[in-house]
Order: structure tokens, then C-alpha cells, then sequence
């Protein structure tokens, strides 16, 4: 199976909150990270939590780490048209020399 | 501005005619990485180079080569590409592969769509 999964689509009213969720498989993972794609464009980091906390905060954007479940989510506050975009969840894979296992992707679709 | 460039943005080759995507990146990483993504997946991990050493993974075709002549610098080469090589590939660096202290942000360029006739 995957070692990264999330959902391939969401959608949200412009100004709600998003929340894009995302299992992960590796407990030994030392870093998770959200990446964002935007149309025609290389990924851009947009955050990323060390294993050791349950929540980091920036901005308008919330990370909530379950490291019992293996679960990780990326809340934006106060969706905006801007933020539509691809989302890629992430982690660190230590048993492959720390290679980066991305997982499909949550596609971001704003609504009017 | 520091950044990864890919050339060119949309390439399109034939079937088994050999091609060459580059990457130049001016942020002076030791890590260049080439990833493969196909469309709705995850970007696939090819190959690395940690400064001028060239991690292969185990299961990228032997039909994909790659070349770091200088820091600045790294190619990928299609020997022969088939329809199934049609892709985005990316390219990225980073500041060092080991990231028990660094956070080991990898940072994109654009990438290079290839269309294979």
C-alpha cells in the first residue's frame, strides 16, 4: 500500500475553513511536511512539524499531529481564492537513508 | 533570487529518440534530486546526488541516466523514452541530505513536461 495517503479532492466555500487530512505509515519520521502546488508550478513548502509536537500554528495555517494514529492534518483558516492550489502531505521515510515519501496530493478547490 | 530553473518547461520527444531535460539551481545545495510525477500521483523519487555522489533508487528503469558536471548543474537523461515516460519531472535541491538537526526543505523548480508522440 502507500506509505503516504490522503484524499485526492476538496472543496470549500471561500472564506470556511479547509481541512485536509493525511495518514502517514513511518513512526520513525522525524519531520512531516505540507507541500503546495500551485497551476504550472514546482512545490513550495508551506510548513512542517517536528515529531515531538501535536500542534504548530502559522498564520492562518493550523498542523495537528496524531503520532498514535499516524495522522496528520493542515487546517487553513479563512480559505481564499489564492489558496487554491494542489497539497502535498509528506514525511520523512528513515529506513530509506531520510528520503522524502510524498503522498497524491488534495486538490483544493475553491467555491464563490 | 536564489532559485531552481528547469529548462525547457514543455519538452516533446519521439518514441525511443533520446532527451535531455536540465536543472540549474543558484541556492549552492549539496542535493539535487530529479522526481518523476504523473498526473494525480505522487511525485516518484528517481535519483539523487549528494554533491557528486549519485544515489540511484532501486527501482527507477536503467532507460533513466543522470549527470551533475558541476555543483550549479544536473541533467536527466531518457535514453530511449516510451509512451509510459510521459510526465512532469522536477527537480530539487537541498541543503543536506542528513536531517536529523535541518528540517530538510526541498526546494522545487517548475518542472519540465515531457510529451512523448
Amino acid at each position: 500500500g502507500e506509505d503516504v495517503e490522503q484524499s485526492l479532492f476538496l472543496s470549500v466555500r471561500e472564506g470556511d475553513s479547509s481541512v485536509i487530512n493525511c495518514t502517514y505509515t513511518d513512526s520513525s519520521s522525524t519531520y512531516l511536511y505540507w507541500y503546495k502546488q500551485e497551476p504550472g508550478a514546482g512545490l513550495q513548502l508551506l510548513t512542517y512539524i517536528f515529531s515531538n509536537m501535536d500542534m504548530k500554528q502559522d498564520q492562518r495555517l493550523t498542523v495537528l499531529l496524531n503520532k498514535k494514529d499516524k495522522h496528520l492534518s493542515l487546517r487553513i483558516a479563512d480559505t481564499q481564492t489564492g489558496d487554491s492550489a494542489i497539497y502535498f502531505c509528506a514525511e520523512i521515510y528513515r529506513n530509506r537513508d531520510d528520503k522524502i515519501i510524498f503522498g497524491k496530493g488534495t486538490r483544493l478547490h475553491i467555491l464563490p | 533570487d536564489a532559485m531552481v530553473i528547469q529548462n525547457p518547461r514543455y519538452q516533446v520527444t519521439q518514441f525511443g529518440k533520446p532527451v535531455t531535460l536540465s536543472c540549474s539551481q543558484t541556492l549552492n545545495h549539496n542535493v539535487m534530486y530529479w522526481y518523476q510525477q504523473k498526473s494525480s500521483q505522487a511525485p516518484k523519487l528517481l535519483f539523487h546526488y549528494y554533491d557528486k555522489d549519485f544515489n540511484n533508487e532501486a527501482d527507477t528503469p536503467d532507460n533513466f541516466q543522470s549527470r551533475r558536471p558541476n555543483t550549479s548543474f544536473c541533467f536527466l537523461d531518457i535514453r530511449s523514452p516510451g509512451l509510459g515516460d510521459a510526465a512532469m519531472y522536477l527537480c530539487a535541491t537541498s541543503r543536506d541530505r542528513k536531517t536529523g538537526i535541518s528540517y530538510n526543505e526541498q526546494f522545487f523548480g517548475p518542472g519540465t513536461r515531457l510529451t512523448v508522440l
